[in-house]
C-alpha cells in the first residue's frame, strides 16, 4: 500500500540554524500538508500546498518557514533559523483531493 | 475561533469492553470530518464523515456524525489491547483542506 515517507525521522540541531524536512508523498496526490505536535500538545496545521503554491498557511507559518517542492516526489519545509520552541514532531500529509489525508511517521525536530 | 473538543481525555477499559469515544466541534466552513488513530507516530486514517446520520463501520469500529449538533461518536466493541491508542478527530475545513485537531482521547485497553 502506498505511503508517505519522510527524513529524517530525528533532527538534532542548534538554536538558530536551519533544517530542512524532507517528505515524499504518496505519487497520485495533489495537496500536501505539514502539521506539527508539540508533545503532550494537540496536532496543529502549519501549511497546505497546491499546484505549487501555498493555499493556506496558519499564524504558526511565519517568515522563518518555507516549503518547496523541487520536484516531482518530494515536498519539503525549511526552518530557517530554528527556536527552541520549534521543538516538535513534524508530520506531512498528502491526499488525492482535499478530503482523506494520508500522513507519514514524522520527524522529531530536537532545537538545542 | 474555530475548535474541537473530545472526551473523554483518557478511558481504560478491560478486554472485551464498548467504548464509546466524543468529539464536538464549533467551526466555519465544515466540510468533513475524520477520525484517526495513532499509536507511536503517525495517525493513521480510519474514517472520514460528511453526511448526518450516516454509520460508517469498518470491523469493531464505527462513527457517525451529527451536524444539526455538532458532533461526532466513535464506538469500538469488544476492545482489544491492540486497540491501546490516542483517537484524533479532526475536522475539515473549506476547500484547502486545512484540519483543525481535538487533543485526542487516549484510550488503554487491559488484557
Amino acid at each position: 500500500e502506498p505511503e508517505v515517507t519522510q527524513t529524517p525521522s530525528h533532527q538534532v540541531t542548534q538554536m538558530g540554524q536551519e533544517v530542512i524536512l524532507r517528505c515524499v508523498p504518496i505519487s497520485n496526490h495533489l495537496y500536501f500538508y505539514w502539521y506539527r505536535q508539540i508533545l503532550g500538545q494537540k496536532v496543529e496545521f502549519l501549511v497546505s500546498f497546491y499546484n505549487n503554491e501555498i493555499s493556506e498557511k496558519s499564524e504558526i507559518f511565519d517568515d522563518q518557514f518555507s516549503v518547496e517542492r523541487p520536484d516531482g516526489s518530494n515536498f519539503t519545509l525549511k526552518i530557517r533559523s530554528t527556536k527552541l520552541e520549534d521543538s516538535a514532531m513534524y508530520f506531512c500529509a498528502s491526499s488525492e483531493s482535499p478530503d482523506t489525508q494520508y500522513f507519514g511517521p514524522g520527524t522529531r525536530l530536537t532545537v538545542l | 475561533e474555530d475548535k474541537v473538543v473530545q472526551s473523554p481525555l483518557s478511558l481504560v477499559v478491560h478486554e472485551g469492553d464498548t467504548v464509546t469515544l466524543n468529539c464536538s466541534y464549533e467551526v466555519t466552513n465544515f466540510r468533513s470530518l475524520l477520525w484517526y488513530k495513532q499509536e507511536k507516530k503517525a495517525p493513521t486514517f480510519l474514517f472520514m464523515l460528511t453526511s448526518s446520520g450516516i454509520e460508517k463501520k469498518s470491523g469493531r469500529l464505527s462513527s457517525i456524525l451529527d451536524k444539526k449538533e455538532l458532533f461526532s461518536i466513535l464506538n469500538i466493541t469488544a476492545t482489544q489491547t491492540g486497540d491501546s491508542a490516542v483517537y484524533l478527530c479532526a475536522v475539515k475545513m473549506g476547500n484547502t483542506g486545512k484540519l483543525i485537531f481535538g487533543q485526542g482521547t487516549t484510550l488503554q485497553v487491559k488484557p
